[in-house]
């Protein structure tokens, strides 16, 4: 049982480049989550979903975009990737309660 | 408009004593809070919630406490280990009325044990 892994660890884009982070979860969770964590700040909430084909905007959606057309993947895409979207990202799933958080995407943009 | 707040950025404790990190919280409307450990290059973890029917949840070494009233959660980890040491977040959740149960966070506290 891996919970939820990310990938990539690290990444340095270029202003203007586009990507996508990749989350998957094999705990069978419906509702799944997007944050962002800049230093000395808590984590943001950028897209969340609450099962397959369903998605909705958090708190800092803009510049970002997500599907869902699985239970265990939800990606994340940065269309025009911008200095402001240097951050690190992490994706959760959540349980009964509490959410279980992905290790985490570190994002440098150039 | 910080709704979670954790107003100390750092705490430092002695190996073995009573290490107390402190939340409040504007938003009526929660009603379910947790606490999140997280070491650098690492996700947060869970640790320990508690719903609003509750005013204490303990698991070990861990205790938290809940003041409705005043708008304040406390987790108290007893006693310190220098393994503790680690960003301590603490979150909420209105778990009723269509929230999708989204957690808002504070900006978190170090937390220092030293041996």
């Amino acid at each position: 049982n891996a919970g939820v892994t990310q990938t990539p660890k690290f990444r340095i884009l270029k202003i203007g480049q586009s990507m996508t982070l990749q989350c998957t979860q094999d705990m069978n969770h419906n509702y799944m989550y997007w944050y962002r964590q800049d230093p000395g700040m808590g984590l943001k909430l950028i897209y969340y979903s609450v099962g397959a084909g369903i998605t909705d905007k958090g708190e800092v959606p803009n510049g970002y975009n997500v599907s869902r057309s699985t239970t265990e993947d939800f990606p994340l895409r940065l269309e025009l990737a911008a200095p402001s979207q240097t951050s690190v990202y992490f994706c959760a799933s959540r349980g009964r309660h509490e959410q279980f958080f992905g290790p985490g995407t570190r994002l440098t943009v150039l | 408009d910080q709704q979670v707040k954790q107003n100390s950025p750092s705490l430092s404790v002695q190996e073995g004593r009573i290490s107390i990190l402190n939340c409040d919280y504007t938003n009526s409307m929660f009603d379910y809070f947790l606490w999140y450990k997280k070491y650098p290059a690492e996700g947060p973890t869970f640790l320990i919630s508690i719903s609003s029917i509750k005013d204490k949840n303990e698991d070990g070494r861990f205790t938290v406490f809940l003041n409705k009233s005043a708008k304040h959660l406390s987790l108290h980890i007893v006693p310190s280990q220098p393994g503790d040491s680690a960003v301590y977040f603490c979150a909420a959740s209105a778990n009723s009325g269509g929230s999708n149960y989204k957690l808002t966070f504070g900006k978190g506290t170090l937390l220092t044990v030293n041996p």
